[in-house]
């Protein structure tokens, strides 16, 4: 099955540029999906299709994909920006729906 | 407003049999995918279930065999049917409406509690 790959933790002080990758075979192929979870909290999607924002999601939230890797990029990080972060695709495989291991943002 | 809520949670021994419900309101649930997802204590998400507008249903194997989805169209709720429980599926479970033509998921419910422990 298709493979995620997300570092554990990003470390960011407040007002600067957070970047949290996603890593999987060819991934620009796919279409990546970010999910922001805060502590308690059910997930909220944040980021879908790559680069497009649900309604209600700050424009500081945005995304790339490009060969074997995607980027959730947080401009002007703030402190209510501390969470778990998980990037997601859609397979082709018989487990069509693929979660990365997440990531723990964290606002110095 | 579109919500789910889920339900059916608590406390199992090992084998046992639990049915978790997710109640949808604002949309139809057998037009949309919808999908469950679960989260075991201190870790990530982990996809479990998939059931299309049409019917077709998948699994992740770690529940193949074990676990079914299903939907009550006349009651606009999912389910999952959960039997042969084992410590490993000890985790917060999540129904989530898919969205679009790619696989994305929104809105998600707010989890039920499941704890499988003798």
């Amino acid at each position: 099955s298709y493979v995620l790959t997300q570092p554990p933790s990003v470390s960011v002080a407040p007002g600067q540029t957070a970047r949290i990758t996603c890593g999987g075979n060819n991934i620009g192929s796919k279409s990546v999906h970010w999910y922001q979870q805060k502590p308690g909290q059910a997930p909220v999607l944040v980021v879908y299709d790559d680069s497009d924002r649900p309604s209600g999601i700050p424009e500081r939230f945005s995304g790339s994909n490009s060969g074997n890797t995607a980027t959730l990029t947080i401009s002007r990080v703030e402190a209510g920006d501390e969470a778990d972060y998980y990037c997601q695709v859609w397979d082709s495989s018989s487990e069509p729906v693929v979660f990365g291991g997440g990531t723990k943002l964290t606002v110095l | 407003e579109v919500q789910l809520v889920e339900s059916g949670g608590g406390l199992i021994q090992p084998g046992g049999s639990l049915r978790l419900s997710c109640a949808a309101s604002g949309f139809t649930v057998s037009s949309n995918y919808m999908s469950w997802v679960r989260q075991a204590p201190g870790k990530g998400l982990e996809w479990v279930s998939v059931i299309y507008s049409g019917g077709s249903t998948y699994y992740a194997d770690s529940v193949k065999g074990r676990f079914t989805i299903s939907r009550d169209n006349s009651k606009n709720t999912l389910y999952l049917q959960m039997n042969s429980l084992r410590a490993e599926d000890t985790a917060v479970y999540y129904c989530a409406r898919g969205s679009g033509l790619t696989g994305r998921f929104d809105p998600w419910g707010q989890g039920t509690l499941v704890t499988v422990s003798s």
